[in-house]
């Protein structure tokens, strides 16, 4: 069975300042899709990011980046120039390809420090 | 566009009630989903549907029942609320793999439900 792991339950970062969330996932297969997801206080679930396993090179979306690592099974996210409206919790998220189910890793909570 | 919209917001059940989530979409999707999500454990599928009429188990069913009569519905049912039910519920929906959508889930507001 698929599994996703977020090892870090809760990460700060000073304005401005970047920082990393890990993310790592259990699976054989070899074509799958990958996400990060942001929810904050008002609790609606947001799409940050999405990196397709056939795809070598990283996703990015203007601040937000990953690093892919397929051979490592990691997926870790990377936020440049933080902003105290990026403070939210932030998962990490699987779906294979040919079904529809998406599993989510337990949350990382990101605080940002004026 | 709403999106994904879920009523209610927040309601207080007493063990033994039952009660009905509404999650309605306006996007014309294909898929949609009931999650639970609590502390430390990320989101759980409770149930989905691929298509009107259509309704499949996901990881934690039980205790829960949905129904799909309309494409832009989807309805998630308590029948006899209990303490671990306890949760914030979400909705979400996405376009069918099969017609070459998007991979990704659109996700409402959430309910929180407290049952005492």
């Amino acid at each position: 069975a698929q599994t996703v792991t977020q090892s870090q339950p809760e990460m700060s970062v000073q304005e401005a300042e970047t920082v990393t969330l890990s993310c790592t996932y259990d699976t054989s297969e070899s074509d799958y899709y990958l996400f990060w997801y942001k929810q904050p206080p008002s609790r609606q679930m947001i799409l940050v990011i999405r990196q397709e396993a056939y795809k070598q090179q990283n996703a990015t979306e203007n601040r937000f980046s990953v690093n892919f690592q397929k051979a490592a099974k990691s997926f870790s996210l990377k936020i440049s120039d933080s902003q105290l409206g990026d403070a939210a919790m932030y998962f990490c998220a699987y779906r294979k390809t040919s079904y529809d189910k998406v599993i989510f890793g337990p949350g990382t909570s990101l605080s940002v420090i004026p | 566009n709403a999106g994904v919209t879920q009523t209610p917001k927040f309601r207080v059940l007493k063990t033994g009630q039952s009660m009905t989530l509404l999650c309605a979409q306006d996007m014309n999707h294909e898929y949609m989903y009931w999650y639970r999500q609590d502390p430390g454990m990320g989101l759980r599928l409770i149930h989905y549907s691929v298509g009107e009429g259509t309704t499949a188990k996901g990881e934690v069913p039980d205790g829960y029942n949905v129904s799909r009569l309309k494409k832009q519905n989807f309805l998630l049912g308590l029948e006899s609320a209990a303490p671990s039910q306890t949760s914030v519920y979400f909705c979400a929906s996405s376009y069918s793999l099969f017609a070459g959508g998007q991979e990704t889930q659109y996700f409402g507001p959430g309910t929180r439900l407290l049952v005492l």
